[in-house]
């Protein structure tokens, strides 16, 4: 029983679509993220929603849209696809956004933009 | 300048051998501190986390923190090919918000 899942976990797609991942956590925690991870290793955090609000959201372009149906879930939908989009996501949850709480991680989305 | 500036690697080590992975940082807000291992095609797994300085032991692992250096370390003894990976070290404000380093990625040679 994978405790967060990312679906799809290859998306290949051209530019100028626009495209949806889903997240799902099992672990009844309320607070859930999306990072972008470059072709670097760099891992950058994009949202954090805790119980289906928006608690963080850091410097990403509109074309990035996050949405928490409910707790448990968190899909990003990004329009008009570029290039520069191309790295893996990650989907991540923890038990709340308290001090310290360890975050628990998806395998990742890879997205190639062709 | 980054935030959090990690050992770039890659490194590369006999079986049996004492790892020690290092991170610096800037910010003074950061309080909690962690180290993720990442192994190919896979996610982040958390290894260690810490609040304060000192250190923290769990098995081969120990995790050190020097808040007044800002200066943390994963060191792992007798080192296995399992423990082959990027880890990677992270931070964490009271506001909730981590800061990731760039990662080292390991190999230890049978």
């Amino acid at each position: 029983d994978t405790a967060v899942s990312q679906t799809p976990k290859y998306l290949v797609t051209q530019m100028g679509n626009d495209k949806s991942i889903k997240c799902e956590q099992n672990l009844g925690h309320d607070t859930m993220y999306w990072y972008k991870q470059d072709s670097k290793k760099f891992l950058k955090i994009m949202f954090s929603y805790n119980n289906k609000e928006l608690i963080i959201n850091e410097t990403v372009p509109n074309r990035f849209s996050p949405k928490s149906p409910d707790k448990a879930h968190l899909n990003l939908h990004i329009n008009s696809l570029e290039l520069g989009d191309s790295a893996v996501y990650f989907c991540a949850s923890s038990q709340d956004s308290g001090w310290g709480r360890p975050q628990h991680f998806g395998d990742g989305t890879r997205l190639s933009i062709l | 300048q980054k935030e959090v500036e990690q050992d770039p690697g890659p490194l590369s080590v006999p079986e049996g051998a004492i790892v020690s992975l290092n991170c610096t940082y800037s910010n003074s807000a950061f309080q909690y501190f962690m180290w993720y291992r990442q192994y190919s095609r896979k996610g982040p797994e958390l290894l260690m986390y810490t609040y304060s300085s000192g250190n923290k032991e769990d098995g081969r692992f120990t995790a050190q923190v020097d808040k007044s250096s800002k200066y943390i370390s994963l060191f792992i003894r007798d080192s296995q090919p399992s423990d082959s990976a990027t880890y990677l070290c992270a931070m964490r404000t009271n506001a909730g918000k981590s800061t990731f380093g760039d990662g080292t990625t390991l190999t230890v040679k049978p």
